[in-house]
């Protein structure tokens, strides 16, 4: 049971590159969250999936596509990569309740030059 | 006014003390509070979770809410080097998504 993945750990870009950050869970969740987290910022939401074959905007969404591939995977997408997009990226999931925890997973660090 | 708010610290204190870090919010139709503590380079990890009024204790941690004050704190009793941390107060409002504070990082020095 490895909870949540994410891949690839660590990445360097340059401005407009494009790449997709990969997550996964095996806990059988519903929902899942990619999350954006910078200094003093706290972890922001960029996007969701409350369920397999939806996903919403968080509050930070501008940039990003996202895609619920199926019930265990969830991929955010950088088209145009920009220094401002340099952070620390976390996957997390639930179950569809809302009071239930969310389980992250280790984070990619992405540094856009 | 941000949703949710944290002191950032850094609060330093004795081993062997008692940690009291806290978090005030702003939606009254907040459900339920979640602290998590984050080391250095990793993800956040879950301490507690709190949904009723009142306390909530776990070992060395306890929970206070008091959603009439929209305030939610986090106590660690006996404080050890090893929870010196940034912890993460996060509030669900209504439907399924967390709202994070910034973080308040603890020192907990020997």
């Amino acid at each position: 049971n490895a909870g949540v993945t994410q891949t690839p750990k660590f990445q360097v870009l340059k401005t407009g590159q494009s790449m997709t950050l990969q997550c996964a869970q095996d806990m059988n969740h519903n929902s899942m969250y990619w999350y954006r987290q910078d200094p003093g910022m706290g972890l922001r939401l960029i996007y969701y999936s409350a369920s397999e074959g939806t996903t919403d905007k968080g509050e930070v969404p501008n940039g990003y596509n996202v895609s619920r591939l199926n019930k265990r995977e969830f991929s955010l997408r950088l088209e145009s990569a920009a220094p401002s997009q340099t952070s620390v990226y976390f996957c997390a999931s639930n179950g569809a309740i809302a009071r239930e925890t969310q389980y992250f997973g280790p984070g990619t660090r992405l540094l856009v030059l | 006014q941000k949703e949710v708010e944290q002191n950032s610290g850094p609060l330093s204190v004795p081993e062997g003390a008692i940690a009291s870090l806290n978090c005030t919010y702003s939606d009254r139709g907040s459900q339920s509070f979640f602290w998590y503590r984050q080391y250095s380079g990793k993800s956040p990890e879950l301490i507690m979770f709190i949904y009723s009024n009142g306390d909530k204790e776990d070992g060395r941690f306890t929970a206070q809410l008091n959603k009439a004050s929209q305030y939610v704190s986090l106590l660690i009793r006996d404080s050890q080097p090893s929870d010196s941390a940034t912890y993460l107060c996060a509030v669900n409002r209504r439907g399924n998504k967390l709202v994070f504070g910034a973080g308040t990082i603890l020192r907990v020095k020997s």
